[in-house]
């Protein structure tokens, strides 16, 4: 069974930073790309990005680039998404998804940033 | 670039059937294959439709997607109504290596 377990809902302070991890298990990690999806409180879906594990191809949403930085670990099958500097902005649920026949969606990351 | 437009809300009885329209602003709707999610209050999304008109396993054949290229645009169809039907729906689809999401569509069965 295709999993995407990602880590657990973080409260943190404008300025700070901050990774979280989407594990994918059930397949094969490197052989497909994983996405990042943005939903702000009450709003839609907003794509941020996407790694291929396999070689650590990266692509961003001009709305993100510069913004968040996207990684892989294909020894724990974990990708991450990361932010250097926090801003209150930033609150919204962050939500991993495995491109591919169906797309399969982690559960979703509450991140909380505020003074 | 090209923007996915949905109706921000459909609303339908029990038992009846609705379709959820999504229609592409420029380029062919059917040069990327489109997607659909489903996403019920408080949940994460899961995907009912994709490559148009493909169910994942599970995923009731009440659920159905088409495309037509005469109004660049894509359905997603849901038959025999049931209340937990009740969500948000999204469509979305490629623009290079790019995803592009539809605005959502709330679908209230009452």
């Amino acid at each position: 069974e295709v999993q995407l377990v990602q880590s657990g809902a973080e409260v943190k302070k404008p300025g700070e930073s901050l990774k979280i991890s989407c594990k994918g298990s059930g397949y094969s990690f490197t052989s497909y790309w994983i996405g990042w999806v943005r939903q702000m409180p009450g709003k839609g879906l907003e794509w941020m990005g996407i790694i291929y594990p396999g070689d650590s191809d990266t692509r961003y949403s001009p709305s993100f680039q510069g913004q968040v930085t996207i990684s892989a670990d294909k020894s724990i099958s974990t990708a991450y998404l990361q932010w250097s500097s926090l801003k209150a902005s930033d609150t919204a649920m962050y939500y991993c998804v495995r491109q591919g026949d169906p797309d399969y969606w982690g559960q979703g990351t509450l991140v909380t940033v505020s003074s | 670039n090209f923007m996915l437009t949905q109706p921000h809300s459909v609303s339908e009885s029990p038992g009846k059937t609705v379709t959820i329209s999504c229609t592409r602003s420029s380029g062919s709707i059917a040069s990327n294959y489109v997607q659909w999610y489903q996403q019920r209050p408080g949940s994460s999304p899961t995907t009912v439709i994709y490559e148009d008109n493909q169910r994942p396993s599970g995923v009731p054949d009440r659920f159905s997607g088409s495309i037509d290229s005469s109004s660049n645009s894509a359905s997603l169809t849901i038959s025999g109504l049931k209340t937990e039907d009740e969500a948000d729906y999204y469509c979305q689809s490629y623009d290079s290596s790019n995803w592009v999401f539809g605005g959502g569509t709330k679908l209230t069965v009452l």
